[in-house]
């Protein structure tokens, strides 16, 4: 069974870049049949889509976020990562990892607040 | 544009069926979909993918109570024999070569 788990800070400052990682276990993120993704949820809203990426190295932002956000791979350490810069109180939510496909696995989750 | 439209809120009684609905535009309409559930203060758990002829891959664990169905550019969720346990959100969700969208959800009540 796959699981996933997302690390990183809770909170961060305006301003400043948010940063999170995706450790897998049970299953390798270099199979090119897969892709992984995040997804984030800010409080009361739905899911919102930021970006996939696969080993094959393709890579898709949510254009709303395509400016500011940074998704990659590292295989060595079967881990994925986010980034986005410039980060206002608007980037507050939960951030989700995921691996596309049937079945998706999806993270617990990590609420990470912006705030000075 | 790609986009999957769902009803804000349903609601059903105990021990009944209810069916949700998720739609594509037409211009989408073979375009396959996935189901999640998100329960009360939970994070999304996998529910389906539901192809456009209907057929659906379920996830482990997931109730028989839960079935998938296909008409032209709509796709339907139906959980039948409603338990409290099913009050949650539900969302849909597509995808392109380069994007993937979420319905804004249906918050499911069960009364």
């Amino acid at each position: 069974q796959l699981h996933l788990q997302e690390t990183g800070p809770g909170l961060v400052k305006p301003s400043a870049t948010l940063s999170l990682t995706c450790s897998v276990s049970g299953g390798s993120i270099n199979n090119k049949t897969y892709y992984w993704g995040w997804v984030r949820q800010s409080p009361g809203m739905g899911l919102g889509w930021i970006g996939t990426t696969n080993s094959g190295g393709n890579t898709d932002y949510n254009p709303s976020l395509k400016s500011r956000v940074t998704i990659s791979m590292d295989p060595s350490k079967n881990q994925f990562s986010l980034k986005v810069s410039s980060v206002t109180v608007a980037d507050t939510a939960v951030y989700y990892c995921a691996r596309w496909g049937a079945p998706t696995f999806w993270g617990p989750g990590i609420l990470v607040t912006v705030s000075s | 544009q790609l986009m999957v439209t769902q009803s804000p809120s349903a609601s059903a009684s105990l021990g009944a069926s209810v069916k949700l609905t998720c739609t594509l535009p037409s211009a989408h309409a073979a375009y396959a979909i996935t189901w999640h559930q998100q329960q009360p203060g939970k994070g999304p758990r996998f529910l389906m993918r539901l192809d456009s002829d209907g057929s659906h891959i379920k996830g482990d664990g997931i109730p028989d109570r839960f079935s998938g169905s296909s008409s032209g550019a709509e796709r339907y969720l139906t959980i039948s024999s409603l338990q409290a346990e099913d009050e949650a959100d539900y969302y849909c969700q597509t995808w392109d070569s380069d994007i993937r969208v979420f319905g804004g959800g249906t918050k499911l009540t069960v009364l």
